[in-house]
């Protein structure tokens, strides 16, 4: 059981626009703590698509966008594409458990 | 090129001890903490420990405190993450990955090595 809640899935047709949360607590997204987001293929590493809860890398479509507010995150695509399809991550830290680097359960994002 | 390379697959028996490594290169080795990344075969990502190489202080995660020992070695660039005694449960894929920012533990990951699996079956 993750410490972070994510949607197991999530899914949406081209175009459309999707959004994945990342549900925390007091202790992590709650005390302040950035939020980050990945992308992640099948057999390939993760890749940071979000950073600093709204922070786009180099090179990341601004269709990818990030927030954050109380406990809670969102990561939102709009333009939706097939190439979007991916398994969705979201990272933060928690104060609570012995100062450790958290990831959510992970969305696994289908395009219609 | 800042980059993170990991030491090939490995298939071991239950009881057998095993050591993978990450090599780093094209940055200051000494300044960045290194993660490393636990995923079990069709699961998610979990966090298990990190190291930072300046002064090899380490970090687990309640989860695998005591399972697991994260070591690095300067001279070389190389982290390292060990089991004493391998369980069929330890079968996944492992990443190491390094922060954005220097010294901070919590920031994002924005390298990451190419992951080692690792196959545990008598």
């Amino acid at each position: 059981q993750s410490v972070l809640t994510q949607p197991p899935s999530v899914s949406g047709a081209p175009g459309q626009r999707v959004t994945i949360s990342c549900t925390g607590g007091s202790s992590n997204i709650g005390a302040g703590y950035d939020v980050h987001w990945y992308q992640q293929f099948p057999g390939t590493a993760p890749k940071l698509l979000i950073s600093g809860n709204s922070n786009r890398p180099s090179g990341v479509p601004d269709r990818f966008s990030g927030s954050k507010s109380g406990t809670s995150a969102s990561l939102a695509i709009t333009g939706l594409q097939a190439e979007d399809e991916a398994a969705y991550y979201c990272q933060s830290y928690d104060s609570s458990l012995s100062d450790s680097v958290v990831f959510g359960g992970g969305t696994k994002l289908t395009v219609l | 090129e800042v980059q993170l390379v990991q030491s090939g697959a490995e298939v071991k028996k239950p009881g057998e001890s095993l050591k993978i490594s990450c090599k780093a290169s094209g940055y200051r080795f000494s300044h960045y903490w290194i993660a490393w990344v636990r995923q079990m075969p069709g699961k998610g990502l979990e966090w298990m420990g990190a190291i930072y190489p300046g002064d090899s202080g380490t970090r687990y995660s309640p989860s695998f405190q005591g399972q697991v020992t994260i070591s690095v070695d300067k001279s070389i660039s190389t982290a390292y993450l060990q089991w004493n005694s391998l369980k069929a449960s330890d079968t996944a894929l492992y990443y190491c990955a390094r922060p954005t920012t220097i010294i901070v533990l919590e920031d994002a990951f924005n390298i990451w090595g190419q992951g080692t699996v690792v196959t545990v079956s008598s």
